[in-house]
């Protein structure tokens, strides 16, 4: 199975600053990786697919990249609707495995 | 618009079944696989099943293989997942899920499944 190793768990940052969180797989997933954003009592939203496609309807201020076993969700601007927990998913091959997740707080 | 609606969860005693379901619209349900998913409480995700859109290949988690059972009726638009010898550990929301080029584009709401005595 491969592991996705997902960091850091938890980040505190402000409104307005650029976050990064990564994920790290133990094997090559051929950029078949997806981001989700959770907010609490609901279900889980697609935000980018396949490294760096951004989900329709989902603010350019979300990016992802990677290549390889490396790979990063990036928003270049917080807002305060994007704090919530975010999960890594590959889905090169199965079974499907998700990122521990990164909660995302207001600091 | 896409919608998945799940139902069937509840509080059932360890060793017991269930069947839950998850009724979809807004696209061509017998033209994509469907998944399943689930969430532990205060937990992380984990993909536990997939369907092919004419059923013609199943894959499962390790965690739930030989006890868990993904099937459709796309004359129904309907997913199911029939969970067997139920243990405290699959307590959890469960989550279907549409596949496509790429998966999990679209979730229902979940239904909670408890196992506990």
């Amino acid at each position: 199975d491969i592991q996705m190793t997902q960091s850091p768990s938890f980040l505190s940052a402000s409104v307005g600053d650029r976050v990064t969180i990564n994920c790290k797989a133990s094997q090559n997933i051929n950029k078949y990786l997806n981001w989700y954003q959770q907010k609490l009592g609901e279900a889980p939203k697609r935000l980018i697919y396949n490294t760096n496609n951004l989900q329709t309807g989902i603010p350019s201020r979300f990016s992802g990249s990677g290549s390889g076993t490396d790979y990063t969700l990036t928003i270049s601007s917080l807002q305060p609707e994007d704090f919530a927990t975010y999960f890594c998913l590959q889905h090169n091959s199965f079974p499907l495995t998700f990122g521990s997740g990164t909660k995302l707080e207001i600091k | 618009e896409v919608q998945l609606v799940e139902s069937g969860g509840g509080l059932v005693k360890p060793g017991s079944s269930l069947k839950l379901s998850c009724v979809a619209s807004g696209f061509t349900f017998s033209s994509y696989g469907m998944h399943w998913i689930r969430q532990a409480p205060k937990k992380g995700l984990e993909w536990i099943a997939l369907i092919y859109y004419d059923s013609s290949n199943k894959y499962y988690a390790d965690s739930v293989k030989g006890r868990f059972t993904i099937s459709r009726d796309n004359s129904k638009n309907t997913l199911y997942l029939e969970m067997n010898s139920l243990r405290s550990e699959d307590t959890a929301m469960y989550y279907c899920a549409k596949s496509g080029t790429s998966p999990f584009a679209y979730w229902g709401q979940g239904t909670l499944v408890t196992v506990s005595s």
